[in-house]
């Protein structure tokens, strides 16, 4: 099926360690996977994407791993700060009918404690 | 995103009323989407568009129909607004490349009594 899972749904970490989310998605034609960043009431936000022909990316504290043998990828944030606390979202690509549509994951809500 | 533009941002309407959100934006992009978000859950597809010629329902199109009246310009209706219909609606759009990402607006806020 047309799905994208994410987990966890809720992730608290003390601020300065790291969180990790991860996603699966289904169809092996999918090769762009971006991450979202949605604060609380406003809009999401792009924070790092990754495309198919590489296994990582990263932006200072902000990284991501993308495996397509087992057709899964992952955010990693490290020195985590209470700004980074909001709802991630993953999403995929999916091929459609000769041309593709976006499929999000369900959303982790993250919270960095102080 | 300031080239992403939703109208209104809150709106507060009764039950049965017929209400339209707009969505402009500057980006010359083709694809538009409208998205609607309950609390604590994710992003839904109601509708999207490719270009002006082109519709396509999305996984909750009942009760919403569209229109895109320009390629900067993609609108969405609840003919007959009901209670459950109260939610966070974002518009959004993307370039034909496959590989980028989706933009999007900062909102409408939409109570229905």
């Amino acid at each position: 099926g047309e799905n994208v899972e994410q987990h966890p749904s809720t992730l608290s970490v003390q601020e300065g360690d790291s969180a990790v989310i991860k996603c699966t998605y289904s169809d092996s034609a999918s090769n762009y996977f971006p991450w979202y960043k949605q604060e609380l009431g406003k809009r999401p936000q792009l924070i790092i994407d990754i495309r198919s022909n590489v296994g990582e990316k990263k932006d200072q504290r902000i990284a991501v791993t993308l495996n397509k043998t087992a057709k899964h990828f992952s955010l990693h944030i490290t020195e985590t700060q209470p700004e980074d606390s909001a709802v991630y979202f993953c999403a995929a690509n999916l091929p459609k009918g000769g041309t593709y549509k976006y499929i999000f994951g369900t959303g982790t809500r993250l919270k960095v404690l102080a | 995103d300031a080239d992403v533009t939703q109208t209104p941002r809150n709106r507060i309407t009764k039950t049965g009323k017929r209400i339209m959100l707009e969505c402009s934006q500057t980006k010359g992009h083709d694809r538009m989407y409208w998205y609607r978000q309950d609390p604590g859950l994710g992003l839904r597809l109601i509708y999207y568009s490719f270009d002006v010629k082109d519709i396509n329902k999305g996984e909750i199109s009942d009760g919403y129909s569209v229109s895109r009246q320009a390629q900067a310009k993609f609108s969405l209706s609840l003919e007959s607004a009901i209670p459950n219909q109260t939610a966070l609606y974002f518009c959004a759009t993307s370039d034909i490349d496959r590989n980028q990402p989706q933009h999007f607006g900062d909102g409408t806020r939409l109570s229905i009594l």
